[in-house]
């Protein structure tokens, strides 16, 4: 399986900060890499995907970038509602796998 | 507007067997592809399994191979996961979901419903 490696574990920023989460695979996955958002008691939400194509609804200060086995998650002026646990997740494999997280915490 | 629902999760001790349900409004399983999707408590999500609901076609990871099956009922527009032989560590919530397709690539998962809590203990 294709592992999945997210840094930071946790980010605390204060709000309207800029905050970057990174994921690398461990192989290359091309640009087949989606982002997800999980609040606690809920499922993930999928932000976006392939890497950048941000899904309906979802806010312009989030952004992804990247290609290969280096990819990042960018929230360009964090809110309050942002404070979840990101999930990086490939899908270039038929078996697809998630980043461990990164939990993202409001000063 | 995709709207999913879980059921069928509880307790069973190692072992045994448990069938998930997942029910949906606003989708047709026979004609969509779905997954199944498990999160260990305090751990990330991990993929079990998919179905092709147009040809019937199924895919396991690893870990369930051989011990869970999906599976489909059109008449009742409800999708399975049929798990044997449950392990300590295949406690989870367990999350029915729907293939998002990006750019046509299988393996996004758009819609989820709000799971449901198995757990394998003695």
């Amino acid at each position: 399986d294709i592992q999945m490696t997210q840094s930071p574990s946790t980010v605390s920023a204060s709000v309207r900060d800029r905050v970057t989460i990174t994921c690398r695979a461990s192989q290359s996955i091309s640009s087949w890499l989606a982002w997800y958002q999980q609040k606690p008691g809920k499922a993930p939400k999928l932000l976006i995907s392939k890497p950048s194509s941000l899904e309906s609804g979802v806010p312009s200060r989030f952004s992804g970038s990247g290609s290969g086995t280096e990819f990042t998650l960018t929230i360009s002026s964090l809110q309050p509602d942002d404070s979840a646990t990101y999930y990086c997740q490939q899908y270039d494999s038929y078996s697809p796998t998630f980043g461990q997280g990164t939990k993202v915490e409001i000063k | 507007e995709v709207q999913l629902l879980e059921s069928g999760g509880g307790l069973v001790q190692p072992g045994g067997s448990l069938r998930l349900f997942c029910a949906g409004s606003g989708i047709t399983f026979s004609t969509a592809v779905m997954h199944w999707v498990r999160q260990a408590p305090g751990k990330g999500p991990e993929w079990v399994s998919v179905i092709r609901g147009g040809d019937g076609f199924t895919h396991y990871a690893d870990s369930v191979k051989g011990r869970f099956i999906m599976s489909i009922d059109s008449s009742e527009n409800k999708l399975y996961l049929q798990m044997n032989s449950l392990r300590v560590e295949d406690t989870a919530v367990y999350y029915c979901a729907r293939e998002g397709f990006s750019s046509g690539r299988c393996g996004v998962f758009k819609d989820w419903g709000q799971g449901t809590l198995v757990t394998v203990s003695s």
